[in-house]
């Protein structure tokens, strides 16, 4: 089994809907953080949390919530999406006390129309 | 201004030869760690290698190598004797912390195409 899932793995929604993207981990990992992707602009940092009382905002926030439900879980809404939020969504984990590598999610491919 | 920089939207190489994929960075922080990412056509994303800034020798993973420049702040990936399955995106990235709290941040990618 995947140390990182996310579902769904592929959404097509429409303008203005609510949308939640989940993100999963068996790793035991304390850190973990949402990025999108957009062509060319590699990947950037929306949020990101050290536990689950400790959630930050990253460079593109705006738009976007997060809740860290439990150590293994950290959802990504969108509460109104917008077509420029099409873009490929990757959850990540770390561990802080011991990691280099953060050990990305296979990716969510959202699709607003 | 840009921390990470990759000059090269697209890379070719036969295969069997060896490339390098250029990668600068940006950092006032005297501690940071410098990664190489590689993301095939399917999406998902590869950890290849990493180099911390106190790191005496270039980082090798296999047919990956690092050659960090830490003067040049430059942190480019060797690939030796390319694969068809090496075609891919490729991103550096770099680790900051801030506040003690580890976030990457990447650059824009290389595109790499490797021919029979």
């Amino acid at each position: 089994d995947a140390d990182v899932t996310q579902t769904p793995r592929n959404r097509i929604t429409k303008t203005g809907k609510r949308i939640m993207l989940e993100c999963s981990q068996t790793k035991g990992h304390d850190r973990m953080y949402w990025y999108r992707q957009d062509p060319g602009l590699g990947l950037r940092l929306i949020y990101y949390s050290f536990d689950v009382k400790d959630i930050n905002k990253g460079e593109i926030s705006d738009g976007y919530s997060v809740s860290r439900q439990a150590q293994a879980k950290f959802s990504l809404s969108l509460e109104s999406a917008i077509p420029n939020q099409t873009a490929l969504y990757f959850c990540a984990t770390l561990d802080g006390n011991v990691g280099n590598e953060q050990f990305f999610g296979p990716g969510t491919r959202l699709t607003v129309l | 201004a840009q921390k990470i920089t990759q000059t090269q939207p697209g890379m070719f190489v036969q295969e069997k030869e060896a490339v390098t994929l250029d990668c600068t960075y940006d950092t006032s922080d005297p501690s940071y760690g410098l990664f190489w990412y590689k993301q095939p056509s399917s999406g998902e994303m590869i950890f290849l290698i990493y180099q911390g800034s106190y790191d005496q020798q270039n980082a090798t993973e296999g047919r990956y190598s690092l050659n960090f420049q830490k003067a040049r702040k430059s942190a480019n990936l060797v690939i030796s004797a390319s694969q068809l399955g090496d075609s891919a995106m490729y991103f550096c990235a770099m680790r900051e912390k801030s506040f003690g709290f580890q976030k990457l941040v990447f650059g824009t990618g290389t595109r790499l195409l490797v021919s029979p």
